[in-house]
């Protein structure tokens, strides 16, 4: 089965641009979504498609995928973007295709 | 508006049977896919089962025939029936709806999830 990996843990200070990446086998050929998952609370779509925004979603957040490597940036990191951040893509070779990555803890300083 | 809303987690000893259910509204559960996702204490997200619009049903090797998932179309609800749990089932259990195009799927709707905690 396909496997996505990410870093455990991403520290920015405020204002500054945060990465987080998540890695596979030409991922860059797979759709990438992302979600971002706060304390106590359900995940929330944030981009899909590699690059899409949800309605709601400020523009600070983007992404890209190419190669072997799909990244999360978001720009003018705030305080209230602290979350874990999951990547997925869809594994069409399977009969249960949605893998996640292991998550992304986003610490701002 | 579309919402999600678990319910019927709790506390249940190794080997018992539960199960959960997840009410929506905004949309017509039978008319989309919808799957239960689960999040065990401090760890990630792990895809545990799906209904397809078709009835197809699907689950992860973690759970495969321990549980079952169906929809009651008058309720517009999805359900989830776990037997035989068993202490690593322990998790918040969320349903969330699909959505597909082009070739790949992602989750744009989820619940605020029900716990299920497995424990003598």
């Amino acid at each position: 089965s396909y496997v996505l990996t990410q870093p455990p843990s991403v520290s920015v200070a405020p204002g500054q641009a945060a990465r987080i990446t998540c890695g596979g086998n030409n991922i860059g050929s797979e759709s990438v979504h992302w979600y971002q998952q706060k304390p106590g609370q359900a995940p929330v779509l944030v981009i899909y498609y590699d690059g899409d925004r949800p309605s709601g979603i400020p523009e600070r957040f983007s992404g890209s995928n190419s190669g072997n490597t799909a990244t999360l940036t978001i720009s003018r990191v705030e305080a209230g973007d602290e979350a874990d951040y999951f990547c997925q893509v869809w594994d069409s070779s399977s009969d249960h295709p949605w893998v996640f990555g292991g998550g992304t803890k986003l610490t701002v300083l | 508006e579309v919402q999600l809303v678990e319910s019927g987690g709790g506390l249940i000893q190794p080997g018992g049977s539960l199960r959960i259910s997840c009410a929506a509204s905004g949309f017509i559960v039978s008319s989309n896919y919808i799957s239960w996702v689960r999040q065990a204490p401090g760890k990630g997200l792990e895809w545990v089962s799906v209904i397809y619009s078709g009835g197809s049903t699907f689950f992860a090797d973690s759970v495969k025939g321990r549980c079952t998932i169906s929809r009651d179309n008058s309720k517009n609800s999805l359900y989830l029936q776990m037997s035989s749990l068993r202490v690593e089932d322990t998790a918040v259990y969320y349903c969330a709806r699909g959505y597909f195009y082009e070739n790949s799927g992602y989750y744009d709707y989820w619940g605020r999830g029900t716990q299920v905690t497995v424990s003598s």
